[in-house]
């Protein structure tokens, strides 16, 4: 599976849009891209995954870059309910291997 | 819908002592896998099963036995427990091991072993 960086942390400020990078230079064609998250070290809660398109659900939006090398977690309307360490995680296999993650503080 | 439920949530442990971390899932999904979490950590895969009487090693499976007899229980054996197990322990499940599914989590079990 291929490796992701992220960085190790990133300050919002409450309302505004949290823009979270993640880049996945080694991907391969078939390799998905998941996002969770996790709050106060309660169990991780999924986001969003994508193949090759953007996607969007209720809780945020993915977009990944056209060569798939990279992509940003959005939440459109950062609340302080959103502050966690968020996952950005390249698997082909579904099994989901984690790294450090980046932690999110939104302020007030 | 219980999803994932992980049994005790906390446990203190002797050092040699042996215990069981229980994992039920009432979701009829195929996939389980167990999860360390050391402090200031991301998670670390223990072992993983695919159905029932599948099982399989993941990143730090050494001190840790596990069993797939049903597909809503997943335990975790720890039979003689160390101070380096200290942590706290994720159980999760996903649809199958299929690259477009979500894996849903329980709420963790810390151990401590002193």
């Amino acid at each position: 599976d291929a490796k992701t960086t992220q960085p190790p942390s990133m300050d919002c400020a409450e309302g505004r849009a949290a823009n979270l990078p993640c880049n996945h230079s080694t991907i391969s064609g078939n390799e998905y891209v998941y996002w969770y998250r996790q709050i106060h070290s309660q169990g991780p809660q999924y986001i969003i995954h994508g193949l090759k398109n953007n996607e969007t659900n209720e809780m945020a939006s993915l977009i990944i870059t056209e060569d798939r090398k990279s992509s940003t977690l959005i939440l459109p309307h950062a609340t302080l309910r959103d502050t966690a360490v968020y996952y950005c995680i390249v698997t082909r296999r579904g099994k989901l291997i984690f790294g450090q993650g980046t932690e999110l503080s939104v302020k007030p | 819908n219980a999803g994932v439920t992980q049994t005790p949530k906390f446990q203190v442990l002797k050092t040699g002592q042996s215990m069981t971390l229980q994992c039920a899932q009432d979701m009829n999904h195929e996939y389980m896998s167990w999860y360390r979490q050391d402090p200031g950590m991301g998670l670390r895969l223990i072992h993983y099963s695919v159905g029932a009487g599948i099982t399989d090693q993941g990143e730090v499976p050494n001190g840790y036995n596990v069993s797939r007899s049903t597909t809503e229980d997943f335990p975790l054996r720890l039979l003689s427990a160390a101070p380096s197990q200290t942590s706290v322990y994720f159980c999760a499940s996903s649809r199958d091991l299929g690259m477009d599914t979500e894996a849903f989590f329980g709420q963790g079990t810390r151990l401590t072993v002193v």
